[in-house]
């Protein structure tokens, strides 16, 4: 049972920006770092933002994620096909001891 | 190149047991926190246990439907990482992924079902 909530679904056509919202706690977002995960079909999670808004190498620019109280944010600008593919949040949750993962978001470009 | 393979999934009875691995290279494997997460069929991610490293303590954590049932381990010498999966139920089927929270393995799918 995910106690980060996440929309079912978002979209936009080629180049558009679209933005992805993940909504916590003080217990989970509001004390601690978010990380956003990208799963194409078929394929592991892969890490496309961490602490809050950092991106690993070799993840574009086109990915920004942001924070404030309990909710974070991952935004895509230009978005491209390849885009296509399910988007979790996840943070340390202080009164679980554990890690937490958002419901997911899944992309399409229409 | 750090890669992760997991392995020991399979078919089993509910009330069984099984033991996944997860062979680790191309990283310090010793200094790392290593998780167990796993993905229901059609389902989102759930996190399911973290050991730390040994120098922190290699304190562990389980999510709360697997405590008392599933144990993680680490063996350094071998850069593996264990899940001992006992008491198993259908709702645990799922494929289950090794991972350092940046890097994962590709996961092995375990079905719970008699």
């Amino acid at each position: 049972q995910s106690v980060l909530t996440q929309p079912p679904s978002a979209s936009g056509t080629p180049g558009q920006r679209v933005t992805i919202s993940c909504s916590g706690s003080n217990s989970n977002i509001g004390g601690n770092y978010v990380h956003w995960y990208q799963q194409l079909p078929g394929t592991a999670p892969k890490l496309l933002i961490y602490r809050n808004n950092q991106r690993p190498s070799g993840v574009p620019d086109r990915f920004s994620g942001s924070k404030s109280g309990t909710s974070a944010s991952l935004a895509i600008s230009g978005l491209r096909s390849e885009d296509e593919a399910d988007y979790y949040c996840a943070a340390w949750d202080d009164s679980l001891s554990g890690q937490v993962f958002g419901t997911g978001t899944k992309v399409t470009v229409l | 190149e750090v890669l992760m393979v997991e392995s020991g999934g399979g078919l089993i009875k509910p009330g069984g047991s099984l033991r996944l691995s997860c062979a680790a290279s191309g990283f310090t494997f010793s200094k790392a926190w290593m998780n167990w997460v796993r993905q229901a069929p059609g389902k989102g991610l759930e996190w399911v246990g973290r050991i730390k490293s040994k120098t922190d303590g290699e304190t562990i954590d389980y999510a709360a439907p697997v405590k008392g049932r599933f144990t993680i381990s680490r063996d350094d010498s071998k850069n593996t990482l264990y899940l001992q999966m006992n008491s198993l139920k259908t709702e645990d089927t799922a494929v289950y992924y090794c991972t350092t929270k940046v890097d994962w393995g590709q996961g092995t799918l375990v079905t719970v079902s008699s």
